[in-house]
């Protein structure tokens, strides 16, 4: 079934230290955003790409990178956590920049402590 | 600045119409959004509305304002199961979605 896989579903990790939360689509689209959502708030863009090869920051980017080395993955990596980075991540994929249907995946739910 | 406005919480009986706001203020605007996000699960589109008026699909609608700022999802026949929360999203002038805090709505039998 096409989609949009994310990994892992959800993680506790210690403050300090470095994750990388992963996800892959088979939709050949273009565009992929990382955002989080918070008890309360709207969904936040973390980063986006438009097609492979570029990124761009969104609204709340400190803390966090990412890369687009194909069209099919855009990691997601907290350099070194922090409380504050306690949400429910979810990635998301749509055929080109703009006003384009956004497809999520099952979101992953970080816990940092 | 930028701002979407949803009520936090609605709640409707089943077989009921309930209308969920929306008001918006972005720069610019290149379209609407609603998404459906059943807890603990990943927001799924549910329309788009780019001109005036009013979208049917089934038993929801949506309609738009662009000069008012405004939209309305309309949720006719209502069943236990769209007991969820209705995000809805503005693409602003720069192409980027703006997102609503989400109504949660509430079925009672």
């Amino acid at each position: 079934i096409a989609g949009i896989t994310q990994a892992p579903t959800s993680q506790i990790l210690a403050a300090g230290r470095r994750m990388t939360l992963r996800c892959t689509q088979d939709m050949r689209h273009n565009a992929m955003y990382w955002y989080r959502q918070d008890l309360g708030l709207g969904l936040r863009l973390i980063h986006y790409s438009n097609t492979a090869g570029t990124t761009g920051k969104g609204e709340v980017p400190d803390g966090y990178s990412v890369s687009r080395a194909n069209t099919d993955d855009f990691p997601l990596t907290l350099a070194s956590a922090v409380p504050s980075q306690t949400s429910v991540y979810f990635c998301a994929s749509s055929e080109g920049q703009g006003a384009n249907i956004q497809y999520f995946g099952a979101g992953t739910r970080l816990s940092v402590l | 600045g930028q701002n979407i406005d949803q009520p936090t919480e609605m709640t409707a009986t089943e077989g009921a119409i309930v209308q969920i706001n929306c008001t918006y203020q972005t720069s610019g605007f290149n379209g609407l959004f609603w998404y459906q996000q059943h807890a603990g699960e990943a927001p799924t589109f549910l329309s788009y509305n780019v001109l005036d008026g009013l979208e049917e699909k089934g038993r929801f609608s949506s309609f738009l304002s662009r000069s008012k700022g405004y939209s309305y999802l309309l949720l006719k026949e209502l069943q236990m199961k769209d007991s969820a929360s209705y995000l809805c999203a503005v693409t602003d002038s720069n192409y980027q979605l703006i997102w609503g805090a989400g109504t949660k709505l509430i079925i009672k039998p």
